[in-house]
């Protein structure tokens, strides 16, 4: 069965930057893309950006332009989100997601809280 | 960008009530509208694709509705296990992707 399972939990000092890995299996990884979705404390769902596990494409939503970069590793199935210069508003839980079919996210990693805090 | 309005944010019921959520998309997106359950602590996961279709292994008691900028959730009987909160999302396009505000199911 599809999995996508995500590093654990960080803390970070304003500033920082944070890597979250999303390790793929269960599939062909480079049939789906992977998009991040991000989730502060209490609120809703927001889209960051997405690639292509195929060519390493990347769509990033306007919002994180410039502070965000995601990447791929297809030797080991997995998918990375970096995101820089780290505010205090940036604390969430960070998902990766994706499935068959553009912009659906049938498939959801458990999360990777992240808190920013100096 | 699409903007995802959902109403009510909030809502109380029993069990066993029939439960309407509302999505509108501030323009058309045809049927590209998905449903999404998420319980505290967990990922969101994916009900309803292309406005009415049911994903393999939800209950039937789901079903969605809607096209262009009108959609709508309907659980037909609300049970225990439905109480959470509800996201829609478009993906007509990628320029980005957006969810709406969340409708919050809470036990009346």
């Amino acid at each position: 069965q599809v999995q996508l399972v995500q590093s654990g939990v960080e803390v970070k000092k304003p500033g920082a930057s944070v890597k979250v890995s999303c390790k793929a299996s269960g599939y062909t990884f480079s049939n789906y893309g992977i998009s991040w979705v991000r989730q502060a404390p209490g609120q809703g769902l927001e889209w960051m950006g997405w690639i292509s596990a195929y060519n390493g494409n990347t769509i990033y939503a306007q919002n994180f332009q410039g502070r965000v970069a995601m990447t791929t590793d297809t030797s080991t199935n997995t998918a990375y989100m970096e995101l820089r210069s780290l505010r205090s508003d940036d604390t969430a839980v960070f998902y990766c997601a994706g499935g068959g079919v553009a912009g659906l996210f049938g498939y959801w990693g458990q999360g990777t809280l992240v808190t920013v805090s100096s | 960008d699409i903007q995802m309005t959902q109403s009510p944010s909030t809502l109380s019921a029993s069990v066993g009530d029939r439960v309407t959520i509302t999505c509108r998309a501030s323009q058309s997106i045809s049927t590209w509208l998905a449903w999404y359950q998420q319980k505290p602590g967990k990922a969101p996961k994916l009900l309803i694709y292309k406005a009415s279709n049911l994903e393999s292994g939800v209950p039937s008691r789901f079903s969605g509705s809607g096209s262009g900028t009108e959609f709508t959730l309907t659980i037909s009987s609300l049970q225990p296990d439905d109480f959470a909160t509800y996201y829609c999302q478009q993906y007509n396009n990628y320029s980005p992707l957006t969810f709406g505000g969340g409708t919050k199911v809470e036990i009346k």
